[in-house]
């Protein structure tokens, strides 16, 4: 069957560390992988995006690997800050036209002062 | 500038009883989205709009759940006989569907604050 896991734990980090949540999939071959961040009560906010044909893909503090191999992708906040605290969605779209996204559960990352 | 509006915010309904959910995208875009997110799960796809095509209604979970977007802008989402299960947040994305060429963000949804439905 189809699936998207991401840690359903929360992540407790100290301030400053790198945050490294972990998205992976099974039985898709998306064309693209994104990365929402969503505070309490608000919708999903768009942070970044990769392709299949990307390795690594870089944001200010943030950064996305994707593995289509492993069928994983990684994502990084490095010297985070008690303001990175929401839970941090993945979702994927589909090749062959498709413009759906299929989001992953989320993963709440905690970062502490 | 504007972002996607819903309206209400908050729902509170009794089993049975039909609801409406109005969702205001973005001007200009023309890909529009609902989801459902129910506490602890990933956003749930339910229907998609694209411009003047018909919409892909293959997450609707059963026939009491219908969705319109009247003049390719505002969108209702509608919950007939609602039942307790039917207790969720629903969001609405738009999405400004640019080609394939190129931009870093292509297909990426900007997402209203969502309704939050409950049915007793």
């Amino acid at each position: 069957s189809q699936k998207i896991e991401q840690n359903s734990e929360a992540l407790n980090i100290q301030e400053g560390k790198t945050a490294t949540l972990t998205c992976n999939y099974t039985n898709y071959s998306p064309a693209y992988l994104q990365w929402y961040r969503q505070d309490p009560g608000r919708g999903p906010v768009f942070l970044l995006l990769i392709r299949e044909n990307e390795k690594e893909k870089r944001k200010e503090r943030l950064k996305v690997t994707f593995d289509t191999t492993l069928k994983q992708s990684l994502f990084h906040i490095t010297a985070s800050q008690p303001a990175d605290s929401a839970t941090y969605l993945c979702a994927l779209l589909l090749s062959g036209g498709y413009n759906k996204l299929i989001f992953g559960a989320g993963t709440r990352l905690a970062v502490h002062p | 500038g504007a972002g996607v509006s819903q309206s209400p915010s908050n729902k509170v309904t009794e089993k049975g009883k039909d609801v409406e959910l109005r969702c205001d995208p973005i001007s200009g875009h023309t890909a529009l989205y609902w989801y459902r997110q129910s506490l602890g799960q990933g956003l749930e796809f339910l229907i998609y709009f694209q411009g003047n095509s018909a919409p892909d209604k293959s997450g609707l979970p059963s026939d009491r759940f219908s969705a319109e977007r009247t003049g390719g802008s505002v969108s209702t989402l509608t919950i007939q006989r609602t039942q307790q299960e039917d207790s969720a947040v629903y969001l609405c994305a738009s999405s400004p569907q640019r080609g394939l060429a190129a931009l870093s963000s292509y297909n990426e949804q900007f997402f209203g604050p969502g309704t939050r439905l409950t049915v007793l």
